[in-house]
């Protein structure tokens, strides 16, 4: 069965970075995107952006286009996403999510990674 | 951005009874490729997002049959047909027409 299976919970300090890992099975992993989507505490779904794992090609949200980096290792059936300079409303859960491609959507989330940003 | 509203926020339901959702865009989500490019997602108590409906009506492989989607451009709604116990959590709309993609608020369903 297709699953992500993300990184594990980070505490990190504001000013720092953060790279997360999701690693996919069940599935061939190219011929897909996957997308980055976090969640603060009691809040709606904030999407980050997303990397085709064929080309590489990254389409970030305008908001965090200067401190995200999405990539992907093929040969590990992996892809990560990197957010710097974090600050304290950084703090969320992060999932990652399979797309299939136009036009069907996100299929298949990860499990989530819990992200807190503190001094 | 394209800005999704969902109605309403809370929902109380009782097992066996019909229960429906409503989310709007701020711009039609009907591309020239025929799609209304909208989705439902439930995310159940400590779980992921799952997916339930996509381009706005295409039930998705697993979901049971009492859960359906209607609407066109900017208007669009979830209906569960009997609600059951498991269907508890929240609800959320997503547009994937244009980047940013952008969620609803959530409709939190929940057992009188």
């Amino acid at each position: 069965q297709v699953q992500l299976v993300q990184s594990g919970a980070e505490v990190k300090k504001p000013g720092a970075s953060v790279k997360i890992s999701c690693r996919g099975s069940g599935y061939s992993f190219t011929g897909y995107f996957i997308h980055w989507v976090r969640q603060a505490p009691g809040q709606s779904l904030e999407w980050l952006g997303h990397i085709n794992i064929d080309s590489g090609a990254t389409t970030y949200a305008q908001k965090f286009q200067d401190r995200v980096t999405m990539t992907r290792d093929t040969s590990i059936k992996t892809a990560y996403m990197e957010l710097a300079s974090l600050k304290s409303d950084d703090t969320a859960v992060y999932y990652c999510a399979r797309d299939p491609g136009d036009p069907t959507p996100i299929d298949y989330w990860g499990q989530g990674t819990q992200v807190t940003v503190s001094s | 951005d394209i800005v999704m509203t969902q109605s309403p926020l809370s929902l109380p339901v009782t097992p066996g009874e019909p229960a429906s959702i409503s989310c709007r865009s701020s711009r039609s989500l009907l591309f020239s490729d025929g799609y209304n490019h909208l989705s439902w997602y439930l995310q159940k108590p400590g779980q992921s997002p799952q997916l339930l409906i996509y381009l706005g009506s295409h039930r998705a492989s697993g979901v049971p049959d009492r859960f359906s989607g209607s609407g066109s451009g900017t208007d669009f709604t979830l209906r569960i047909s009997r609600v059951e116990a498991e269907d508890v959590g929240v609800y959320y709309c997503m547009q994937a027409l244009q980047n940013p993609w952008t969620f609803g608020q959530g409709t939190k369903v929940e057992i009188k």
